[in-house]
């Protein structure tokens, strides 16, 4: 399995427009998280999925943020419009069960950076 | 809630010395613990995990960590450092029950010297 994909890998935009982040989970596995890092807040849970429905979206910071699964392998966030204080690196990761048997499988991350 | 806590934000250690990584948990039950790391432009790798059992686990590259109970630890360790060890670690702990996802410490910076 080539793992969690994540595209894009970087990428930079300006204040106000829309940016859409991607991610393929392994197949067959039934959560799908993603997260934020930032150096000042760490690792931050914004949202989960179980077999493609939302379940806690409590971590998404603001209305500007956004995140779907219409199926299995895939699922995207969306942040519109976007802003300097939204740049960091944002991973998927996707696990079999809640993940506690076997872990979570990140992607290699997207590097945002909003100017 | 089950909380975790990474005291250290960055350790240095000279190659070949030995490695402590502390992590203490929160949680009224016996948790779920793992130990992840993050290399430098890369996600976060499982290294290990605990769940019952014996309380001394191994994981990958050489890395080892002890459950402690009475001290709510779970810490990391390895005897000979490497300089390709060097990388961010993670610490999650997640609850026996219920469907809550795993907790992220907020991570430990490991620099290896010559």
């Amino acid at each position: 399995d080539a793992g969690v994909i994540q595209s894009p890998r970087h990428e930079v935009t300006e204040m106000g427009q829309e940016v859409t982040l991607r991610c393929k989970p392994i197949s067959g596995h039934d959560y799908l998280f993603w997260y934020r890092q930032t150096m000042m807040r760490g690792l931050e849970l914004l949202i989960y999925f179980n077999n493609n429905v939302p379940i806690d979206d409590s971590g998404m910071p603001e209305d500007r943020f956004s995140a779907k699964m219409p199926n299995a392998s895939f699922s995207t966030l969306k942040i519109q419009p976007s802003e300097p204080r939204d740049s960091a690196v944002y991973f998927c990761a996707s696990s079999l069960g809640r993940g506690y048997n076997y872990g979570y499988t990140f992607g290699s991350g997207t590097r945002l950076t909003v100017v | 809630a089950q909380s975790v806590t990474q005291p250290d934000i960055h350790i240095t250690v000279s190659e070949g010395a030995s490695l402590e990584l502390r992590c203490n948990y929160s949680y009224g039950a016996t948790p779920y613990l793992f130990w992840y790391v993050q290399s430098p432009g890369q996600g976060l790798q499982l290294l290990l995990k605990y769940f019952s059992g014996d309380t001394l686990v191994q994981g990958i590259k050489g890395f080892e960590a002890e459950f402690k109970r009475s001290q709510s630890s779970f810490n990391l360790r390895k005897p000979s450092v490497h300089w390709s060890d060097a990388a961010e670690y993670f610490c999650a702990v997640g609850a026996g029950v219920g469907n809550t996802p795993l907790v992220f410490g907020k991570g430990t910076r490991l620099s290896v010297i010559a």
